[in-house]
């Protein structure tokens, strides 16, 4: 059993550049998100999905563009990278449709914007 | 809208002193209340957490209380060790399905 798996783990770009974070979980789970986490800020909701085909805005939705076709998958998009947006991303996921379910977390992508 | 404030940290403390991190919360309704852990170079992991008010979390020695007339959800422990240094998270479950968490507060156990 899997859980959440994040990809890929590491990832430089340069300014300008896009590309993608794949989230994947096993676990049948309604409900993904897609967090930030900078020092000292905590984690920092970007956007979430309640299910699949459905997509909203979280805390910092600024930069970033979500989809989520299939259920399994959340994919988080940076159409023209900032230095801004160096960080740790970590997705997770939930369900049932409950809002005292745990959430269980991937290992975090670390990216760089030079 | 709905959010998490937390005391600040690091912490640092001696092996079996008493632990508080303090979290206080804002939100419509009556969230679902968590505390998480991340462990260095890992994931978060949830370490308790309570469903409606007066509730008590508790795991791995670790107690929280859901306080509604303070919202309020602090986090304790009587007797830390060197093995709970890490980074601990307060999270509410909002409105619309949203998880929101806490700025986390760092904790470090010297033996």
């Amino acid at each position: 059993n899997a859980g959440v798996t994040q990809t890929p783990k590491f990832r430089v770009l340069k300014t300008g550049q896009s590309m993608t974070l794949l989230c994947a979980q096993d676990m049948n789970h309604e409900y993904m998100y897609w967090y930030r986490q900078d020092p000292g800020m905590g984690l920092r909701l970007i956007h979430y999905s309640v299910g699949e085909g459905t997509t909203a805005k979280g805390e910092v939705p600024d930069g970033y563009n979500v989809s989520r076709l299939k259920k399994q998958n959340f994919l988080l998009g940076l159409e023209s990278a900032a230095p801004s947006q160096t960080s740790v991303y970590f997705c997770a996921s939930r369900g049932p449709r409950a809002p005292n379910t745990e959430a269980f977390f991937g290992q975090g992508t670390r990216l760089t914007v030079v | 809208g709905d959010s998490v404030t937390q005391m600040e940290g690091p912490v640092t403390l001696s092996e079996e002193a008493f632990l508080t991190i303090n979290c206080t919360y804002t939100a419509t309704g009556y969230p679902s209340l968590f505390w998480y852990v991340q462990y260095p170079g890992e994931g978060l992991q949830l370490l308790l957490k309570a469903t409606k008010a007066d509730d008590k979390g508790s795991n791995k020695g670790f107690e929280a209380t859901y306080r509604k007339e303070t919202t309020s959800f602090h986090l304790e422990k009587g007797s830390v060790q060197v093995s709970d240094s890490a980074v601990y998270f307060c999270a509410l479950s909002g409105e619309g399905g949203k998880l929101i968490f806490g700025q986390g507060t760092e904790l470090s156990v010297k033996p």
